[in-house]
């Protein structure tokens, strides 16, 4: 079946550095979606990517979709204490015809 | 937020017992998911629903049952819970079709003993 796998699974960054999560499918994908989950909290939607090479910004996140559409990236510049969470990526082969599958997610903290 | 209520929020069982988790929403959309989160496992899909006494397997769907006999509730039964079911659900809709944004409930924790 399909897998999405994110690296790395953590990550601890000073407050005001840069951070990268890496999602990576062993097929295909139509449409990317992100999600960040706070601690204790749920999956919020970020955002959602469908075409090849797609770049999209959100304030201090970027967010790629690779040319293969294979392979997905958050960026966040000058991380700050409200960055704290989980992302996850999600992806679907074959877009409104099938479910979504998720990465295992990455777990940002911040060291002020 | 999508109006989207998990109840119970918190329960603690022992193993073999029967278990119900119930997911309730107000827009009457299509699409609903019952969702796992374990560490290092992300969320894996357990069962979902695109209608009214319409459900389908996910990914994880031994060792449970769905039911959706309203459009606004979807049920998550443990038949008889054991501990490797212990773990945060989510409950989920889409607005749109099924590979659309999706907006989760709070969640709902479960421990079996």
């Amino acid at each position: 079946g399909q897998q999405v796998m994110q690296i790395p699974q953590y990550q601890h960054v000073q407050e005001g550095e840069d951070f990268t999560t890496y999602c990576n499918s062993s097929t295909t994908l139509s449409n990317i979606q992100w999600y960040k989950q706070r601690p204790g909290g749920h999956p919020v939607f970020l955002i959602q990517l469908v075409k090849s090479g797609e770049v999209k910004k959100q304030k201090r996140l970027t967010f790629q979709f690779g040319e293969a559409k294979k392979n997905s990236s958050l960026h966040i510049t000058a991380t700050q204490t409200t960055d704290v969470g989980t992302y996850f990526c999600a992806g679907s082969r074959d877009f409104g015809n099938e479910k979504l599958t998720f990465g295992t997610g990455t777990r940002l903290t911040i060291i002020p | 937020d999508a109006g989207i209520t998990q109840s119970p929020r918190h329960k603690v069982t022992e193993t073999g017992t029967p278990v119900t988790l119930r997911c309730h929403q107000t827009e009457n959309h299509r699409y609903m998911y019952w969702y796992r989160q374990d560490p290092g496992h992300g969320l894996r899909l357990i069962h979902y629903s695109y209608g009214v006494k319409d459900t389908d397997k996910g990914e994880v769907s031994d060792g449970y049952s769905v039911s959706r006999s309203k459009t606004e509730d979807f049920l998550l039964t443990l038949e008889s819970a054991t501990s490797s079911q212990t773990s945060v659900y989510f409950c989920a809709i889409t607005r749109g079709g099924i590979t659309g944004e999706l907006f989760f409930g709070e969640g709902s924790r479960l421990t079996v003993l």
